[in-house]
């Protein structure tokens, strides 16, 4: 149990363009799921965490207007990068929480490779 | 913010070594968990700890919640070679009601066969 499903798991984009990385609980539902960041050889860097039905909390110093994230569903988290540069490349992960496992149920997806040209 | 200082940084082993590496901090955390990536994937969940001076085995796996909440420790013994990968621990503030979790910089371990 406790399955998250991230899609795509690579994508390669032209500068300039936007790309939608989605985020799903397979067999739970979440009304929380975090985007984190994760650059070659470091940790993971939270960005934000997506509220389903409600707008999403930013991490400090991370542009929303630049990755936009959307929690339509108790079981699908979006997240936007638009007008992506080559800057943006990097690694993206999104976890949730299955708060129905009763101890700490916190999976990560499987990531997406973003890389920009 | 809260901070995780993992130690050490990389380890290069002998199949069938113990190895142990661990996280400290100058805050208290509610949960303690220990995760591993492989190259390309997300972090797996190995262990959860969930109070102060808890022990928990998983197969080789071994972790403790350290008594004072602002450390533990992960234990693998007898390595093997597909124990390679990066091994990252994370804890819980114990603000209410985030949910965030703070991660330390991970343990690279290589294992040779």
């Amino acid at each position: 149990g406790a399955v998250v499903s991230q899609h795509p798991s690579r994508v390669i984009c032209k500068s300039g363009t936007s790309v939608k990385i989605e985020c799903r609980s397979l067999d739970f539902q979440a009304t929380t799921m975090f985007w984190y960041r994760q650059f070659p050889k470091q940790s993971l860097m939270l960005m934000a965490t997506s509220n389903e039905g409600s707008k999403a909390t930013y991490e400090q110093g991370v542009e929303k207007d630049k990755f936009l994230i959307n929690h339509a569903s108790l079981t699908l988290s979006t997240l936007t990068v638009t007008s992506a540069h080559p800057e943006d490349s990097s690694f993206y992960i999104c976890s949730a929480r299955d708060r129905g496992r009763g101890r700490y149920g916190y999976t990560f997806g499987s990531g997406t490779r973003l890389t920009v040209v | 913010g809260q901070q995780l200082n993992q130690s050490p940084q990389s380890m290069f082993i002998q199949e069938g070594e113990d190895v142990s590496m661990n996280c400290t901090s100058s805050s208290i955390f509610n949960t303690w968990l220990w995760y591993k990536q492989d190259p390309g994937e997300g972090p797996v969940l190995l262990i959860a700890l969930y109070k102060a001076g808890e022990l928990t085995s998983n197969g080789r796996l071994t972790a403790q919640f350290g008594i004072t909440r602002k450390d533990s420790f992960l234990n693998i013994s007898a390595s093997i070679p597909s124990d390679v990968g990066i091994y990252f621990c994370a804890g819980e503030p114990p603000q209410g009601g985030s949910e965030k979790l703070v991660f330390g910089k991970g343990t690279k371990l290589t294992v040779n066969p």
